[in-house]
């Protein structure tokens, strides 16, 4: 079975521009939960969509948004991207219904903005 | 809030020897899970370890064993015959065990390194 897939898996944008990041969830997982990692705040929850709805949501402002679509492949957006967003994006695919719910992560996006 | 706290920045252990990770947590919940999660430099982050809080037995996988203390919020992993393989950030996460949700809580990491 293939792993959680992310792409791309590096990008420098320019700040004020927007970014949109890609999750392909191992298949059959319904959930997928996006986090952030930078060395100073460790590991951040974003969002995390189940079934194309968002099902929680992390302490983050609205510039980060997210969706997910029916075959559960899931992107996230970040808009008037700010030096403070360089970090590394993961995602993670989970299957509720086990009783632990455990995540796989992606390899991650890195993202750097200049 | 939860809150996962892991004391160790950094620890090192030599080859063939054994280490603990430390993780305390804080919540008000009586069921919920912990894991150990491993991440290797420029490497996916995976899973070493899980507990179910419900459980008295601590969980064992291979080489890798942990010490759930439910009444001191701690949760520590101890890892024997260390490798060089086992050099990574090791992270502790609670998750509640409410079904409504995966907001998995992170601690902020040990660096392990493991020395020839």
């Amino acid at each position: 079975k293939a792993g959680v897939t992310q792409t791309p898996r590096y990008l420098i944008k320019t700040r004020g521009q927007q970014v949109t990041l890609s999750c392909s969830p191992i298949s059959g997982h319904r959930s997928v939960s996006w986090y952030q990692q930078t060395p100073g705040q460790g590991l951040q929850f974003l969002f995390e969509y189940f079934s194309e709805t968002q099902r929680n949501k992390g302490n983050f402002p609205g510039r980060f948004s997210g969706r997910q679509f029916s075959n559960s492949r899931s992107e996230m957006n970040v808009s008037t991207l700010e030096l403070g967003d360089s970090a590394l994006y993961l995602c993670a695919s989970s299957t509720p219904g086990t009783s632990f719910d455990e995540q796989y992560f992606g390899p991650g996006t890195r993202l750097t903005v200049t | 809030a939860q809150t996962v706290t892991q004391s160790q920045p950094e620890m090192s252990v030599q080859e063939a020897e054994t280490v603990t990770l430390s993780c305390t947590y804080d919540t008000s919940e009586s069921d919920y899970y912990l894991f150990w999660y491993k991440q290797p430099p420029s490497r996916q982050m995976i899973l070493v370890i899980r507990q179910e809080a419900y459980k008295q037995q601590n969980a064992t996988e291979n080489r890798f064993s942990v010490n759930f203390q439910k009444a001191a919020k701690s949760f520590s992993l101890k890892i024997s015959d260390s490798q060089l393989g086992d050099a990574a950030m090791y992270f502790c996460a609670y998750r509640s065990a409410d079904n409504y949700g995966q907001n998995f809580v992170f601690g902020p990491g040990t660096r392990l390194s493991v020395l020839p």
